[in-house]
């Protein structure tokens, strides 16, 4: 079974700071994605890596899949209130998705 | 934009009941997918479909089935709500040849069975 462990599993931070949250697996991915949700709504597509060492901005945020395409980080810098929500990751190897824990983010204005 | 719909957003049912949470997709994806999500547990998948007529169990399908007779619209039924199906439900769709199995979901169905 594919496993997919995020960390941490809560955030709180100040507006303005940064901060990275992580997503680890002993497995291989041939792909993975980041969504955040709001509370109440389904899960929004952030962004989607598929190469090893691939590094992806979004403004102000920024993914990264490791080398060896089992673990990805994501880089919030001068975080602000719109980013709070709840950040999940999953790995793609065929059409079922393996989801991470999540992480959930509050920034305090 | 891919847009994915659920044709409730909030439902309270009685034990027993029969209920039908319908989902539409407007991108002619070839797969469908029901999830439910509950705190501390996560995404969990209940039912997929690559296929119109085709479905394949997840990893949580006991207490429910699905239906799907057009590509775009996938249903999930439980035929006899329990308490513990109180629980959000998303429903999301992917593109089979699209090589990164991006999914994109609904905003969600939030049962409340009593």
């Amino acid at each position: 079974t594919q496993l997919l462990e995020q960390s941490p599993q809560f955030l709180s931070i100040q507006e303005g700071e940064n901060l990275t949250v992580y997503c680890n697996s002993s497995s291989v991915f041939s792909s993975l994605q980041w969504y955040r949700q709001e509370p109440g709504e389904g899960p929004v597509l952030l962004v989607t890596v598929v190469t090893g060492g691939e590094v992806k901005k979004l403004k102000r945020l920024t993914f990264q899949f490791g080398d060896a395409r089992k673990d990805s980080s994501l880089h919030i810098t001068a975080a602000q209130p719109g980013d709070t929500g709840l950040y999940l990751c999953a790995g793609g190897g065929n059409e079922k998705l393996t989801f991470g824990t999540g992480t959930r983010l509050t920034i305090i204005p | 934009d891919v847009k994915v719909t659920q044709s409730s957003r909030y439902l309270v049912k009685r034990t027993g009941e029969k209920v039908f949470l319908e989902c539409v997709q407007d991108m002619d994806h070839e797969n469908m997918f029901w999830y439910r999500q509950d705190p501390g547990l996560g995404l969990r998948l209940i039912y997929f479909s690559y296929d119109v007529k085709m479905k394949e169990k997840g990893d949580i399908p006991e207490g429910y089935s699905v239906s799907r007779e057009k590509k775009e619209r996938f249903s999930l039924i439980l035929e006899s709500a329990s308490t513990n199906q109180t629980s959000m439900y998303l429903c999301a769709s992917s593109l089979t040849t699209s090589g990164s199995y991006e999914q994109y979901f609904g905003p969600g169905t939030r049962l409340t069975v009593t």
